[in-house]
């Protein structure tokens, strides 16, 4: 299966608003609400921020909100703040018992 | 405190094979499924599979079929993932990772174990 399609990079002033994209087909994103997304800061582990599309998992922040589309997820991460600078994957249930990845995006706080 | 515990970093040359382990704390190693993520250099998370603890089934992904082997001992709750024949592009991060099933809501993660392919 191919990897899911993130923008490389995006970035936002704090307080302000910035929503990643994450792309697959009818056989990942668009075929499961299994949707998930991991915030990785520099030399650490991924940590899950939201799953099943839309759902956080506790002591995750709620500017942090996830929704899907079509073929089409979104991570939207509200009042920015210069801690979510950060690369953040998205990865969907790809049918078969299989999990495919985004290739990441780079959140840039300015 | 809910945890997983890798090995340590390996070096082994090109057609060797290494064996990263995977030890949880804190809950029931047989109640997760057990999946193993890894990270090249500068790259993205790349899927490799996963294990059942509670019935040894796997499934890997193809890129990694007929090289990959992941195992598991239940008397000393401890998951392996084995990779054989390795390149030097198989130089990465190797994590695993807990997840409820196959879903890919991977809620706790390893620290990651380094492992390097060089001559």
């Amino acid at each position: 299966q191919s990897a899911l399609t993130q923008p490389p990079s995006a970035s936002g002033s704090p307080g302000q608003s910035v929503t990643i994209s994450c792309t697959g087909t009818s056989s990942d994103v668009g075929g499961y609400n299994y949707v998930s997304w991991f915030q990785q800061h520099p030399g650490k582990a991924p940590r899950l921020i939201i799953y099943e599309v839309s759902k956080r998992p506790s002591g995750v922040p709620d500017r942090f909100s996830g929704s899907k589309s079509g073929n089409t997820a979104s991570l939207t991460v509200s009042g920015l703040q210069a801690e979510d600078e950060a690369d953040y994957y998205c990865n969907s249930y790809a049918g078969s018992n299989s999990v495919v990845f985004g290739g990441g995006t780079r959140l840039t706080v300015l | 405190q809910v945890q997983l515990v890798q090995s340590g970093a390996e070096v082994k040359k090109p057609g060797a094979s290494v064996k990263v382990s995977c030890k949880p704390s804190g809950y029931t190693f047989t109640a997760y499924y057990t999946h193993w993520v890894r990270q090249a250099p500068g790259q993205g998370l790349e899927w490799m599979g996963w294990i059942n603890p509670n019935s040894g089934g796997t499934k890997y992904a193809q890129k990694f079929q007929g090289r990959v082997t992941m195992t598991r001992d239940t008397s000393i709750r401890t998951a392996y993932m084995e990779l054989s024949r390795l390149r030097s592009d198989d130089t990465a991060v190797y994590y695993c990772a807990r997840d409820e099933g196959w879903e890919g809501a991977f809620d706790i993660w390893g620290q990651g174990t380094m492992v390097t392919v060089s001559s």
